[in-house]
């Protein structure tokens, strides 16, 4: 069966620290994907990765980074965590197949506060 | 650049009544297009996808047809039920990076 797991259900942060932010899948998946969600704004991509070490910004990267150093693994980084940043984060990941669009699976999520 | 713009909700039904969740897109070229579901306290789920034109996906009762002429993509139940209550996204793909654009999502509730 698929998996795509999220290191935490729930974060408390305060302003300024540093939070990482742990996915991973099993479904050995070229691309994966973070997201944030929010009341009213849908889903927004942060930062997406096609291959192990290469990433490419999404629609909000400001305020985050990621790492991929292994290939069922993709890091979310708040270098220095704002109140802004508190929200519920997504992780997905797809495979690379010839049909554009591919499926897309879902991590539970992680509901970040930062105080 | 691509967009899907969905209903607004909240979408409130008494169980068993009939189901529709509007559903449009803007994309260049033959996007790929999906219905997610999430349910309370859960990720996204995929509910169903049509991958071209005319092409009608399907799921746990759930339909939608991929119709290229309105370029829409409608979520359709018959008879919904208390534990459809979710919020459902409408989503579509394309382009060489299988990014997915999303709608902003739809709360439904049904009450018994």
């Amino acid at each position: 069966d698929v998996k795509v797991t999220q290191s935490s259900r729930y974060l408390v942060k305060r302003t300024g620290e540093k939070v990482f932010l742990e996915c991973v899948q099993d479904m050995d998946h070229e691309n994966m994907f973070w997201y944030r969600q929010d009341p009213g704004l849908g889903l927004r991509l942060i930062y997406f990765s096609y291959d192990v070490k290469m990433k490419e910004k999404g629609d909000i990267p400001e305020g985050y980074s990621v790492s991929r150093e292994k290939k069922e693994r993709f890091s979310l980084i708040l270098e220095s965590a704002s109140t802004n940043q508190t929200s519920m984060y997504l992780c997905a990941s797809s495979a690379i197949t010839g049909t554009l669009g591919d499926t897309q699976y879902f991590g539970p999520g992680t509901r970040l506060t930062v105080l | 650049g691509d967009s899907v713009t969905q209903m607004e909700g909240p979408v409130t039904l008494s169980e068993e009544a009939f189901l529709t969740i509007n559903c449009t897109y803007t994309a260049t070229g033959y996007p790929s297009l999906f219905w997610y579901v999430q349910y309370p306290g859960e990720g996204l789920q995929l509910l169903l996808k049509a991958t071209k034109a005319d092409d009608k996906g399907s799921n746990k009762g759930f339909e939608a047809t991929y119709r290229k002429e309105t370029t829409s993509f409608h979520l359709e139940k018959g008879s919904v039920q208390v534990s459809d209550s979710a919020v459902y996204f409408c989503a579509l793909g394309g382009g060489s990076n299988y990014k997915l654009t999303f709608g902003k999502g739809t709360l439904l509730t049904v009450n018994p």
